[in-house]
């Protein structure tokens, strides 16, 4: 039962520190996306990689906030300093999204998501 | 203004009842829609998938996509209380480039089948 896997599940740190969130996307997946969920905000995308390379991060605070994927079974996302309003639950998301456009599937696979909490 | 727009409840029905969800969006470029479900503390998975316009029925659930209105909508029949999550709509372009496979996502509308 192929799944995408988040690590840790719930993370509570102090204002100003370094938090590091990974995700293991499915074996065989091209994509793979960075989300924020929050109560007022909804589901945000943050950031989002194909064949390992960045495509997308303008949904992403640059000057604290990272993603990177070092081979095909890691995505990170690291927070450096960490502030309050990073409290949200960060989930991972993989998906065999084709390059070219058509009638194809662009179905995504989530993560069960960090629930972090910054203090 | 958001591109997806979405009410997000809490939407209360009892158990047997036909459960309307929708959402409105304003980029005419979306041609695929799609509705996740998300139960407390899960990660969204996908319901159902729609290209263009058109209706879409599985079991219980029916996807309606009106592109001239740019209104999308679910219904649920007979709906269960294994039902209460909040279902997200979700969409994308056919674009070129970097947006293919991202989604615009709806705020989410929380409901609660009772029984």
């Amino acid at each position: 039962d192929a799944r995408v896997t988040q690590t840790p599940r719930h993370k509570v740190t102090e204002m100003g520190q370094e938090v590091t969130m990974r995700c293991q996307p499915i074996l065989g997946h091209n994509t793979v996306f960075w989300y924020r969920q929050t109560m007022m905000q909804g589901l945000e995308l943050l950031a989002y990689f194909r064949n390992r390379a960045p495509l997308d991060d303008s949904g992403m605070p640059k000057d604290r906030f990272s993603a990177e994927m070092p081979d095909a079974t890691l995505a990170t996302l690291k927070i450096q300093p960490s502030e309050p309003r990073d409290s949200a639950v960060y989930f991972c998301a993989s998906g065999r999204i084709p390059v070219s456009a058509g009638g194809h599937s662009y179905e995504q696979y989530f993560g069960p998501g960090t629930r972090l909490t910054v203090t | 203004q958001k591109e997806v727009e979405q009410d997000p409840g809490p939407l209360s029905v009892p158990e047997g009842a036909i459960v309307s969800l929708n959402c409105t969006y304003s980029n005419s470029a979306f041609q695929y829609f799609m509705w996740y479900r998300q139960y407390s503390r899960k990660g969204p998975e996908l319901l159902m998938y729609t290209y263009s316009s058109g209706n879409k029925e599985d079991g219980r659930f029916t996807a309606q996509v009106d592109k001239s209105s740019k209104y999308i909508s679910l219904f649920i029949r007979d709906s269960q209380p294994s039902d209460s999550a909040t279902y997200l709509c979700a969409m994308s372009a056919n674009a070129g480039g970097t947006s293919y496979g991202k989604l615009t996502f709806g705020q989410g509308t929380i409901l609660t089948v009772h029984p």
